[in-house]
């Protein structure tokens, strides 16, 4: 596709419930990204992805939160027993290889999840 | 700690003036300082990249000066437009990051 392509646009889920978004990058950009962006907040940096390399986790803030990439392809951002202070809009970006600092970040229009 | 400081409070101003929009930085010294644009409902978009070594870089109506001694980043839109009206980020970062960390960002309306 032409752009980073997110789904489901937007999800509403109980509390205690688990949810899996998903992250179709731009081809051929092997960097990755995952953002979370809470009501009228800044970028929140979850986690990082470049090649074959071992993923930049750093950023998740607990071990209910996971993700995966296969290859240079789709990623999945995984939570687990949702917390409603989990609701946020959920971005994600991708880049061509290098250096990210110096790389434009290509967003897709993120995941707008909701816990009731 | 890094910190971030974008224009504090929502700015508004009249079309065809020129907006300036700031970013300070603190605690680190950046190689490279991106802005992007964030419309209502959507991702950011990516606007210009500016490297410590450019004091100013230009794209139509935008520029954006680097200054690091004063470790400030200022970003201008000139004969600005309504369709100018978004959210503004920075992401100062150094060279070899592995990620990019945003400022919270500047609301800007260009009032018709």
């Amino acid at each position: 596709g032409a752009g980073v392509s997110q789904s489901p646009s937007n999800k509403v889920t109980e509390k205690g419930k688990d949810v899996e978004l998903r992250c179709d990058p731009i081809s051929g950009h092997t960097a990755l990204y995952w953002y979370r962006q809470r009501l009228g907040q800044g970028l929140e940096f979850l986690i990082y992805f470049q090649g074959n390399s071992a993923p930049d986790k750093s950023g998740l803030p607990s071990d209910r939160f996971s993700a995966e990439r296969t290859g240079e392809s789709v990623s999945t951002l995984t939570i687990q027993r949702t917390q409603q202070e989990d609701s946020a809009v959920y971005l994600c970006a991708s880049s061509v290889s290098g250096d990210p600092s110096n790389q434009p970040q290509h967003f897709g229009d993120g995941t707008r999840l909701s816990i009731l | 700690s890094q910190k971030i400081e974008q224009n504090s409070e929502a700015l508004n101003i009249q079309e065809g003036k020129t907006a300036t929009l700031t970013c300070n930085y603190t605690n680190y010294s950046p190689a490279y300082l991106q802005w992007y644009r964030q419309d209502p409902g959507r991702g950011p978009v990516f606007l210009l990249l500016i490297r410590e070594n450019e004091k100013e870089k230009r794209k139509e109506r935008l520029k954006v000066t680097f200054d690091t001694t004063l470790k400030q980043s200022l970003f201008h839109i000139t004969a600005s437009q309504p369709a100018d009206s978004a959210t503004y980020l920075c992401a100062p970062s150094r060279g070899s990051a592995r990620q990019l960390t945003f400022g919270s960002g500047t609301q800007l309306t260009v009032l018709p």
